[in-house]
């Protein structure tokens, strides 16, 4: 398996404008977990969902931020309008429970918004 | 309340020298404790957990229930090592863990 896979690896934009990243999590994985990390806060949970179910939505920021599991391989985390603040790495990860709770990432998406 | 504390941001070591990045948690019941590890741009990866009770890359990590401490220990330390570490502790109510502030360990040569 190639692992988790997100995309864009990189991107700036501009203030106000929507921002959508992409995950494919690893095949027969049923949870995806959905991380955001900066200097300043560290590493904070947004939402996970089980079974493309979001279960947690308790850590996203703001309205501004949604996420959606259509199915099995493949979620997204918007950010509609974005802001400077919302520069960060987001980080897409996915596990089996049966794994022994083993979480693997992805590589993130570096985001700028200027 | 689960609560995972890495009371170091920074950790500055020279090369060969010994290495021990704290982790201290709080919780109520059976924890079950993680180190990932950042190297610089990459991903974060899974270095060890306790109930393995391995040594990934000279890293150990012991639980100590009566201390509540799950510290990171290498005895000499390469350059290569140098990341960030992040402590974690596993809920028992969700499928969720629970993250320490994560602690930048820079070897120097």
């Amino acid at each position: 398996d190639a692992g988790v896979i997100q995309s864009p690896r990189h991107e700036v934009t501009e203030m106000g404008q929507e921002v959508t990243l992409r995950c494919k999590p690893i095949s027969g994985h049923d949870y995806l977990f959905w991380y955001r990390q900066t200097m300043m806060r560290g590493l904070e949970l947004l939402i996970y969902f089980n079974n493309n179910v979001p279960i947690d939505d308790s850590g996203m920021p703001e309205d501004r931020f949604s996420a959606k599991m259509p199915n099995a391989s493949f979620s997204t985390l918007k950010i509609q309008p974005s802001e400077p603040r919302d520069s960060a790495v987001y980080f897409c990860a996915s596990s089996f429970r049966g794994s022994g709770n083993t979480i693997y990432f992805g590589e993130g998406s570096w985001l700028t918004v200027v | 309340a689960q609560r995972v504390t890495q009371p170091e941001k920074l950790l500055s070591v020279f090369k060969g020298a010994p290495v021990e990045l704290k982790c201290n948690y709080s919780y109520s019941g059976s924890p079950e404790l993680f180190w990932y590890v950042q190297y610089s741009r990459q991903r974060l990866q899974l270095l060890l957990r306790h109930i393995s009770r391995e040594s990934i890359k000279g890293f150990t990590a012991d639980l100590n229930k009566g201390e509540t401490s799950f510290h990171l220990k290498k005895p000499f330390a390469q350059e290569e090592d140098s990341a960030m570490y992040y402590c974690a502790l596993r809920g028992d109510s969700n499928y969720q863990l629970i993250w320490g502030a994560g602690t930048k360990l820079i070897i120097k040569p």
